[in-house]
């Protein structure tokens, strides 16, 4: 069974551009999160899907941040602008009825 | 807020030490908690989940125990190998599918 799929591995863009982050969660998983980890700290919540409906999106920066899960299957992330902050891993993981959740690798993005 | 902390930052053993890393939670109605393993540049691997109703899980020379009333698991690493080198993250969960909260890790390092 394939795991969370995320691309791409690696970003670098200059700020002020956009960029766009894409999942496929394990087939048959209903939530799908998207998490964002700063160096040294926990992942913390972005945004979880359930379906194609966005049931969590309250610590999502909506001026700049967007997220859509098409057909409640993948879903992609986009920042427009990025800002130097935005610098980060961007995790996805998906989960079925509570029974665990399984992550991507992640996307690391540098805004420079 | 649920609030998440691990305890200690950073942890040093030589090879072939048992271990105990630590984890508090200041909201004790939690659905389940997980630990996850996550290597430098890395996506998070699941070790153990337990469900609010149990009081531990094991797997190989992992053990994780779960005190809901008080607010607290342990991970138990027996007889330590430097390929258990890593970050170890907890999390909790609120609910069936519901976001995680993680802790900020524990550093571990094994040396030969």
């Amino acid at each position: 069974e394939a795991g969370v799929v995320q691309s791409p591995r690696y970003k670098i863009i200059e700020k002020k551009q956009p960029v766009a982050f894409w999942c496929n969660p394990i087939s048959g998983h209903n939530t799908l999160y998207w998490y964002r980890q700063n160096l040294g700290q926990g992942p913390e919540l972005l945004i979880r899907y359930e379906n194609e409906e966005a049931v969590d999106d309250s610590q999502l920066p909506k001026d700049r941040f967007s997220a859509e899960r098409l057909k409640g299957v993948d879903s992609t992330l986009k920042i427009q602008p990025a800002e130097l902050g935005d610098s980060a891993v961007y995790l996805c993981a998906s989960s079925k009825g509570g029974d665990g959740y399984t992550f991507g690798s992640g996307t690391r993005l540098t805004v420079v | 807020k649920q609030e998440v902390t691990q305890i200690p930052a950073a942890l040093s053993v030589p090879e072939g030490e048992n271990l105990v890393l630590n984890c508090s939670f200041t909201d004790s109605a939690i659905y389940n908690l997980q630990w996850f393993r996550q290597d430098p540049g890395k996506g998070l691997t699941s070790l153990l989940l337990i469900q609010s109703s149990q009081r531990e899980q094991t797997s190989g020379r992992l053990n994780a125990s779960l005190d809901k009333s008080s607010g607290r698991s342990t991970l138990y690493i027996a007889a330590s190998q430097p390929g258990d080198s890593a970050t170890y993250l907890c999390a909790v969960s609120q609910g069936s599918g519901y976001a995680l909260n993680f802790g900020k890790g524990t550093s571990l390092l094994v040396t030969p």
